[in-house]
């Protein structure tokens, strides 16, 4: 069976700031990993998606993050942190047509 | 191209009520995924429906029960409602197994209270 651990649910960098999110997987066959964002009140848009393709994934917004089949994360990262970027962030993986989702890590950022 | 749309947005019921969800699929998507976020939780998976049958079910009670369409719009029920319905309900369209580039689009989710 497929899951997800992220590590942190809660997590706070300084605005400019590295965003370092981490994700752990654990399955059977190789993954589809998924991160999504959720801000307020809203519901999850997708960030970046892994496909057995590329290892390094860049998504919208300026995040990206690397398979590493070796230590089995998908950790999201993003160079400078924004304002923006304050929401809640969650890890998926695809398992049996449904998508499974980790607990989730609320990004704060410090001005 | 549209996205997922549901409605409503918000809703008040009581326990012991029945409630109905309704979701919109994205243009060119045919499965259709309703999950449940309870307050500072992840997404949980309820069931999907594809071609107009369920098509893997999550760990929840009859109680909650779907129907799609040939539209591919479905429809999520709720019946004896229970305090720990409480929640935000997601649906995600896609194509079968999250193919394509979009993989599973969600939309704005209703937010069921019960009181």
């Amino acid at each position: 069976a497929q899951s997800v651990t992220q590590l942190g649910s809660h997590v706070s960098v300084s605005e400019g700031a590295l965003v370092l999110l981490r994700c752990n997987y654990s399955s059977s066959v190789p993954p589809y990993l998924f991160w999504y964002v959720q801000y307020p009140n809203q519901g999850l848009q997708l960030l970046l998606k892994y496909t057995s393709a590329a290892t390094l994934v860049k998504g919208i917004n300026g995040f990206e993050a690397e398979f590493k089949k070796s230590e089995t994360s998908f950790h999201l990262t993003k160079p400078s942190a924004h304002m923006s970027d304050a929401a809640e962030y969650f890890c998926a993986v695809r398992g049996d047509d449904k998508i499974i989702f980790g607990k989730g890590t609320r990004l704060h950022i410090l001005p | 191209e549209t996205g997922v749309t549901q409605s409503p947005t918000h809703l008040i019921k009581t326990r012991g009520q029945q409630v109905t969800l309704r979701c919109s699929s994205q243009s060119g998507h045919n499965t259709v995924s309703w999950y449940q976020q309870a307050l500072g939780q992840g997404p949980q998976f309820i069931f999907q429906y594809y071609r107009e049958e369920e098509n893997g079910r999550g760990n929840f009670p009859p109680r909650f029960s779907g129907l799609q369409f040939p539209n591919y719009s479905s429809e999520l029920n709720v019946n004896a409602l229970e305090l720990d319905d409480s929640a935000l309900y997601l649906c995600a369209s896609s194509l079968p197994g999250g193919q394509g580039n979009y993989g599973y689009t969600f939309g704005s989710g209703t937010r069921l209270t019960v009181v």
